[in-house]
């Protein structure tokens, strides 16, 4: 079974400072991963993906994520923190069971942007 | 919101009690989630649809059912509801044939067992 790992439940970064939030992965085959935001009382937005491609990865909200596979990580970078950016993060993988998708999510990272 | 609505949006119902939560959607999309949100968890797969009448369990699908009788509609009802079922749950679809797309979620479901 395809699983992710997020390390980190709290990440707390200074404003303007570059931020990452960590997850690595344990997949069969190719990974196909996700990131999403989570602002309190919402639902989860998705912020960028790993299909195939590119190691650096962009996505919304000035987001960019490292797909790496020797390390079997695909971390969650912003180069300069908004106080915005405080939320929580989960990071995704794609399972393929007889034919038919479904997503796995990690356990999630509070990220603190302070002022 | 991708078209997705979870009704209703807060709940408080009595141990024991059945409870039917509603995902619907406005697009046709073929594959349809359940997900379950808690503290140091995370969000976990209570039950998946992939069609008309195709469902297939998750990760914590024990105390759970669904249904799906018609595209837009997806069902999840605790047949019998606990204290450990006190949690927020989150409908997703996936565009498409789901192969390379992401999932968009609902606003979510707040629902308490006293």
């Amino acid at each position: 079974a395809q699983s992710v790992a997020q390390p980190e439940d709290q990440v707390n970064v200074a404003e303007g400072n570059p931020l990452t939030v960590k997850c690595t992965y344990s997949v069969s085959g190719n990974p196909y991963l996700f990131w999403y935001v989570q602002y309190p009382n919402r639902g989860l937005q998705f912020l960028l993906k790993y299909i195939t491609g590119d190691n650096l990865v962009k996505g919304s909200y000035g987001f960019e994520a490292e797909f790496n596979k020797s390390q079997t990580s695909f971390h969650l970078k912003k180069p300069s923190a908004l106080v915005s950016d405080s939320a929580l993060y989960f990071c995704a993988v794609r399972e393929v069971t007889s034919g038919t998708y479904k997503y796995i999510f990690g356990t999630g990272t509070r990220l603190k942007v302070l002022a | 919101d991708a078209g997705i609505t979870q009704s209703p949006r807060h709940k408080v119902t009595e141990t024991g009690t059945p409870v039917t939560l509603r995902c619907h959607q406005t697009e046709n999309h073929r594959y349809m989630y359940w997900y379950r949100q808690d503290p140091g968890h995370g969000l976990r797969l209570i039950h998946y649809s992939y069609g008309v009448k195709d469902t297939d369990k998750g990760e914590v699908s024990d105390g759970y059912s669904v249904s799906r009788s018609k595209t837009e509609d997806f069902l999840l009802t605790l047949e019998s509801a606990t204290s450990s079922q006190t949690s927020v749950y989150f409908c997703a679809i996936t565009p498409g044939q789901g192969m390379n797309t992401e999932a968009f979620f609902g606003q979510g479901t707040r629902l308490t067992v006293v």
